[in-house]
């Protein structure tokens, strides 16, 4: 069975500084994989996804992520982070045709 | 308009009452989900569909049940309500037609608090 494992519950960072969230997963076979974002009382959105092609994969806000299937990750960045992308960050895999498994989500909190 | 609407946003119940709650979507997608979230857990599946006649459980089905009463329209049951099913309730989406990567499309949510 697929799974998801976001390490951070909690990532504190400075306003205009850098940022990376933890993703890993596991699966025997490709996957596809997600980050989701969820700002405070709304539903989730989708961030970025990776198919299949470049490893590198960008996603809206100036969020990017790595696909490394060396290392079963998918570790998603930001070169500067802005008070507004306070949020809960959710990390997702499937396997294509099958349900979406989620991760435990990473709060983000941009301090001023 | 919402794509994905719930209702209802909030709601609070007693132990033991019947609730329902409502997800419409006019995004014509064939297939919906329904999700609870809990603090430290994450979303975690309940029932999906991937068409009105097709309804499967998902990882934590017990204590609920679903009806698709048209490809718009899918509710969620609680026969008797218990504490901790105190939980935010996600509906979502997705189309077919967009391949195998099932991206998924959320409602705003339901707040429930069971007493």
């Amino acid at each position: 069975a697929q799974s998801v494992t976001q390490l951070d519950s909690q990532v504190p960072v400075f306003e205009e500084a850098p940022v990376e969230l933890r993703c890993n997963y596991s699966s025997s076979v490709s996957v596809y994989l997600f980050w989701y974002v969820q700002y405070p009382n709304q539903g989730l959105q989708l961030l970025l996804k990776y198919l299949s092609g470049s490893t590198l994969v960008k996603g809206i806000n100036g969020f990017e992520a790595e696909f490394n299937k060396s290392q079963t990750s998918f570790h998603l960045r930001k070169p500067a982070v802005h008070i507004s992308d306070t949020a809960e960050y959710f990390c997702a895999v499937s396997k294509g045709y099958q349900k979406v498994t989620f991760g435990t989500g990473t709060k983000l909190q941009v301090i001023p | 308009d919402a794509d994905v609407t719930q209702t209802p946003r909030n709601r609070i119940t007693k132990t033991g009452k019947r609730i329902m709650l409502e997800c419409s979507q006019t995004k014509g997608h064939d297939r919906m989900y329904w999700y609870r979230q809990d603090p430290g857990l994450g979303l975690r599946l309940i029932y999906y569909s991937f068409d009105v006649k097709d309804i499967n459980k998902g990882e934590i089905s017990d204590g609920y049940s679903v009806s698709r009463q048209a490809q718009a329209k899918f509710s969620l049951s609680l026969e008797s309500a218990i504490p901790n099913q105190t939980a935010l309730y996600f509906c979502a989406t997705s189309d077919r037609k967009e391949g195998a990567t099932d991206t998924q499309y959320f409602g705003p949510g339901t707040r429930l608090t069971v007493l």
